[in-house]
């Protein structure tokens, strides 16, 4: 299982961190993805990280403004994105990568809006 | 990395046989065997029901299936159900070692 915590509203150029809890599973040894979806919009990846934190691959859309982590101490990963825009907007979905997208989060919801 | 190609919809009878194609390079499609394909119902979070071009996810019904040819690969869905109807995404590894989406499909059974 993936939680994750409801939604956010925040407005433009703040910042915010969004984080995923596994249980069910071995969390260290499993890799996982943030993938995205804006209202009435299709799937985005957004960023990718190894199951010891030491491999760390992000989309060009968000590269330099979001950050990913996680605490495997603690069952988690984290999202902390920076400068947020309006079409940072979306559902953010935690899902694990064995293969990609085995299992997925519900989702928490971002709003940027002023 | 541009998102991969898929129609916008596709739609077919209770009973029949769909495809749905997902196009992209030699960077991502073409180069690798690392196709994924999911199901999302309104308001749902996705389901993966394809990894690795052709192996189905445990649980996913034989009715779905998957394949590759070239830069394209391709979902089909046999013996329609009304229950499949939803968008469906198609996902890929990149030369980039990022993971790039299709645009989805929406899947109507009339």
């Amino acid at each position: 299982l993936l939680m994750q915590p409801g939604g956010n509203l925040v407005q433009p150029g703040e910042s915010l961190r969004i984080s995923c809890e596994a249980s069910g599973f071995i969390f260290d040894s499993y890799s996982m993805n943030w993938v995205r979806q804006a209202p009435g919009k299709g799937l985005e990846w957004v960023s990718y990280i190894s199951h010891t934190g030491s491999l760390i691959y992000y989309a060009e859309s968000v590269k330099g403004r979001f950050t990913v982590s996680r605490d495997n101490a603690k069952n988690s990963m984290y999202l902390e994105m920076h400068s947020l825009r309006a079409e940072d907007t979306a559902v953010y979905y935690c899902a694990r990568d064995n293969p990609p997208g085995d299992l997925w989060g519900q989702g928490t919801v971002v709003i940027v809006s002023s | 990395q541009s998102a991969l190609t898929q129609p916008a919809s596709v739609s077919g009878s209770p009973g029949q046989s769909i495809s749905i194609s997902c196009t992209g390079t030699s960077s991502d499609v073409g180069g690798y065997d690392f196709v994924s394909w999911f199901q999302q119902h309104p308001g749902r979070a996705p389901k993966l029901l394809i990894y690795t071009v052709t192996t189905r996810s445990s649980g996913v019904s034989d009715r779905f299936s998957g394949s590759k040819s070239g830069n394209t690969a391709s979902l089909t869905i046999s013996g329609l159900q009304a229950d499949d109807e939803a968008d469906y995404y198609c996902s890929s590894y990149t030369s980039s070692s990022t993971l790039v989406f299709g645009g989805g499909t929406r899947v109507t059974v009339l």
